[in-house]
């Protein structure tokens, strides 16, 4: 079965630090650029990160540019996210996401959940 | 990075068709065939629909249909029914290989 799933969620204080993970099964992860989204409480998907296939080249969204690190060990067919300087407003579940053949995220994780609060 | 512009909420009846609207930019909608739709029930992770445009996954219903014209695309929903309900959000890839979403649409089946 393919499958995403994500770990490394928690309560943390502002300006704190945390990395999620994001482990892959059931497909070849060497091949696939992964993604990071999240969603704020209530409100919308909001892309975070994303890393091409051997971790040579790696785009992020301006609200953490400079904060947060994607990374990947596709010898461990884990994704990671590290995150430093956290604010309220990452408060959000966070999915690891794959982009398939196409451009689409086909398969996604189901999330794991960062607090951001003191 | 602004995000691309949906609108709030839609309805429509059991067996009539809705079309969500998502508006963007020639640098991002306008300039790439990168265009996706994902569903999104309550709790649950979001789903793929459609991508590149007016691609169908394997196992998306062929009620699920996208288009684009200009900076616009566009899924259409037809046949609707009651499983449907469900946020829905577009995305766009753009020229800075970075990813872009809709703020979501809310749609409601009657």
């Amino acid at each position: 079965e393919v499958q995403l799933v994500e770990s490394g969620g928690g309560l943390v204080q502002p300006g704190g630090s945390l990395t999620l993970s994001c482990v892959a099964s059931g497909f070849s992860f060497s091949r696939y650029w992964m993604t990071w989204v999240r969603q704020a409480p209530g409100k919308g998907l909001e892309w975070v990160a994303n890393i091409e296939r051997d971790g040579s080249e790696k785009y992020y969204a301006d609200s953490v540019r400079g904060r947060f690190t994607i990374s990947r060990d596709n010898a461990e067919k884990s994704l990671f996210l590290q995150m430093n300087s956290l604010r309220a407003d990452d408060t959000a579940v966070y999915y690891c996401a794959r982009r398939g053949v196409g451009s689409g995220l086909d398969v996604w994780g189901q999330g794991t959940t960062v607090t951001v609060s003191s | 990075q602004s995000a691309l512009t949906q609108p709030a909420s839609v309805s429509g009846s059991p067996g009539q068709s809705i079309t969500i609207s998502c508006t963007g930019t020639s640098s991002d909608v306008g300039g790439y065939n990168f265009v996706s739709w994902y569903q999104q029930h309550p709790g649950k992770a979001p789903r793929v629909m459609i991508y590149d445009v007016s691609n169908r996954p394997s196992g998306v219903s062929n009620r699920f249909s996208g288009s684009k014209s200009g900076n616009t695309a566009s899924l259409t929903i037809s046949g609707l029914q009651a499983e449907d309900e469900a946020d829905y959000y577009c995305s766009s890839y753009t020229s800075f290989s970075t990813l872009v979403f809709g703020g979501g649409t809310k749609l409601t089946v009657l």
